[in-house]
């Protein structure tokens, strides 16, 4: 089947524990991209890859660190924690091309920082 | 930078009529993709409907469609004969289709749509 698997879907920390949400997707897409969603303020990007080894800033990226290895994989790091970025995430991916784009969304992923 | 604005955070509707939900965005680009998603209580992020900015006939997919308004910059979503299992959630989002912003996407607040029986 194909699909967005993230991991966990719900995590529970404290301020400064680095913790890392995991995203793989199983077609072969070449676009992942990584969502925070927070009440009034609908999904904001945090950072995109177009593809291995090539990952660049969305509207907001302070506090969070992402790598591209391997096609399938797009790990979303936080070092340090705060409150502040408790919300729900999202992963995403999609071929390219013209008449795609399309995004298919992990089922998300809840995170509380105490 | 792009934006995406949707004024209604709420919207009710009866079963079986129309409601339409409204979206505006500002960019500078010529060459863009428009979206919406539903989202419901489930938080799945679901596509709805899609549109290239190049083409000028409105998306349609079954009982949604779109009436895109390129120079006014507008992208409204119009759901007919409105079923209980479409409240939820509905994000319009903008994606730039090439440049130094290819890749970026944006999404609106959101709209919470609710359907009365």
């Amino acid at each position: 089947e194909a699909q967005v698997t993230q991991n966990p879907r719900y995590l529970i920390t404290v301020t400064g524990k680095k913790l890392t949400v995991t995203c793989s997707q199983n077609m072969n897409h070449e676009y992942m991209s990584w969502y925070r969603q927070d009440p009034g303020l609908g999904l904001r990007q945090i950072y995109y890859s177009m593809n291995v080894e090539v990952t660049d800033k969305g509207d907001v990226p302070e506090g969070y660190k992402v790598s591209r290895k391997e096609k399938r994989n797009f790990p979303l790091i936080l070092e340090s924690p705060s409150p502040n970025q408790t919300s729900l995430y999202f992963c995403a991916s999609s071929l390219e091309g013209a008449g795609r784009n399309i995004q298919y969304f992990g089922a998300g992923t809840r995170l509380s920082v105490l | 930078a792009q934006t995406v604005t949707q004024s209604q955070p709420e919207m009710s509707v009866q079963e079986a009529e129309t409601v339409t939900l409204s979206c505006t965005y500002d960019t500078s680009e010529s060459d863009y993709y428009l979206f919406w998603y539903k989202q419901p209580p489930s938080r799945q992020m679901i596509l709805v409907i899609r549109q290239e900015a190049y083409k000028q006939q409105n998306a349609t997919e079954n009982r949604f469609s779109v009436n895109f308004q390129k120079a006014a910059k507008s992208f409204s979503l119009k759901i007919s004969d409105s079923q209980l299992g479409d409240a939820a959630m509905y994000f319009c989002a903008y994606r730039s289709a090439g440049g130094t912003s290819y890749g970026k996407l944006t999404f609106g607040q959101g709209t919470i749509l609710t359907v009365h029986p």
